[in-house]
């Protein structure tokens, strides 16, 4: 049972165009979520978190929404750059569960 | 401030080897999970360690293992290897699990033959 799922394997996206990515989840108890970029052969990069308590939350290029009754997160990424160019995971938790469930990703190609 | 670091960075052991990974936190950061990665596979959780106690396991079975020592380095261990156990291994810490960002070291490669 994949509780969160990000649907999209991949995204091509031309420079300086906006990425979105989404990602779905299925257990309402979730009440943190993360987005991590990911590099071959390397551990995944902290991006940007939001807690359930917030619809939005932005730093810098990056912005995360929330929408907690269609269980859906989005991040955007304005402007897309070459060097984003990576895979996206998406990761929710449970207060009092210590564990993160992470999507299977999607595949970012921002094109120059 | 250092990172999460990991050693090894590469394994390649035989079937029905066992094999010890180690992991040491951000400092201050004593709160450390364990993650299997393997190709089209997301992240999958093994187990979170905090103050040298494991507060929750994933769906692995029981070759898998760890533990946390007192200065929060951990360690996980896979025992009677299997080709299916071949993946990256990712370690991550943060300063208390809930509502924290976890931030994760470059991964083991392991490789079973």
């Amino acid at each position: 049972d994949q509780q969160v799922k990000q649907n999209s394997p991949s995204l091509s996206v031309q420079e300086g165009r906006i990425s979105i990515l989404n990602c779905d989840y299925t257990n309402s108890m979730f009440d943190y979520f993360l987005w991590y970029k990911k590099y071959p052969a390397e551990g995944p990069t902290f991006l940007i978190s939001i807690s359930s308590i917030k619809d939005k939350n932005e730093d810098g290029r990056f912005t995360v929404f929330l929408n907690k009754s269609a269980k859906h997160l989005s991040l955007h990424i304005v402007p897309s750059q070459p060097g984003d160019s990576a895979v996206y995971f998406c990761a929710a938790s449970a207060s009092g569960t210590y564990k993160y469930i992470f999507g299977t990703g999607t595949r970012l190609k921002v094109l120059a | 401030k250092a990172g999460v670091t990991q050693t090894p960075r590469y394994l390649i052991k035989t079937r029905g080897q066992q094999v010890t990974l180690s992991c040491s936190p951000i400092s201050g950061h004593r709160s450390v999970s364990w993650y299997q990665q393997t190709p089209g596979q997301g992240l999958q959780f093994l187990f979170e360690y905090f103050s040298e106690t494991q507060r929750n396991k994933g769906n692995f079975p029981g070759r898998f293992s760890g533990r946390q020592f007192s200065n929060s380095r951990s360690e996980m261990n896979v025992s009677t290897l299997e080709l299916g156990d071949s993946a990256l291994y990712l370690c991550a810490s943060s300063l208390e699990f809930s509502y924290n960002e976890q931030f994760f070291g470059p991964g083991t490669r392991l490789t079973v033959l």
